[in-house]
């Protein structure tokens, strides 16, 4: 597609269910990334994943969560056992190696 | 080590002009800006690359101090739509792995 697509929107869920949040890139885009803001701040990093290499999973939080991108394309971010302190909005964004990253709109996650 | 930068927050009167910094206590090998306007995903605006070599928009412009590990982002004639948070990302290492700034608000009012 034209741009980086995320799905769902928005997603409210209980506390201690688990989560999938989707990214769909720009096709072509080598690297794809994971980053979440919570609201009025910065952005976190979570997850890079470039090319066919090992995935640098360094931000994230806890082994609650998890990620993966299949076939080079689609990415999936896990979160297990959802706390309060993960609402946040979920930011996924592609690129070419040395650009500028394309976000997609975000998953705004409210955890209940 | 998350980039700091300054201002915080600025306020302008249109076509007043702002700069922006970001400075790292790493070695660079690239510095990447970003705006976000409220309740929207961040638009890259340009990317500054070690050795001097600029990717982004036209109407934007950027500077690159190596030695100092700074960037600024010079706004000139301020418009309306320039208002939002601007936001610097990093790069330290290999690869193209985003660590981003502490964010400054801009409000461009009439």
């Amino acid at each position: 597609g034209a741009g980086v697509s995320q799905s769902p929107s928005n997603k409210v869920t209980e506390k201690g269910k688990d989560v999938e949040l989707r990214c769909d890139p720009i096709s072509g885009h080598t690297a794809l990334y994971w980053y979440r803001q919570s609201l009025g701040q910065g952005l976190e990093f979570l997850i890079y994943f470039q090319g066919n290499s090992a995935p640098d999973k360094s931000g994230l939080p806890s082994d609650r969560f998890s990620a993966e991108r299949t076939g080079g394309s689609v990415s999936t971010l896990t979160i297990q056992r959802t706390q309060q302190e993960d609402s946040a909005v979920y930011l996924c964004a592609s690129s070419l190696s040395g650009y500028g990253y394309t976000f997609g709109s975000g998953t705004r996650l409210t955890v209940v | 080590q998350q980039p700091v930068q300054s201002p915080q927050a600025v306020i302008l009167r249109e076509g007043e002009d702002a700069v922006i910094n970001c400075s790292s206590s790493k070695a660079l090998y690239s510095v990447h800006w970003y705006r976000q306007k409220h309740g929207e995903a961040p638009v890259f605006l340009m990317i500054l690359l070690k050795g001097g070599e600029q990717k982004g928009h036209e109407k934007i412009s950027a500077s690159f101090n190596e030695k100092k590990q700074q960037s600024s982002l010079y706004l000139t004639a301020s418009q309306l739509s320039y208002s939002g948070t601007y936001f610097c990302g990093t790069v330290t290492g290999g690869g193209n792995k985003l660590t981003f700034g502490t964010g400054t608000q801009l409000k461009v009012e009439l």
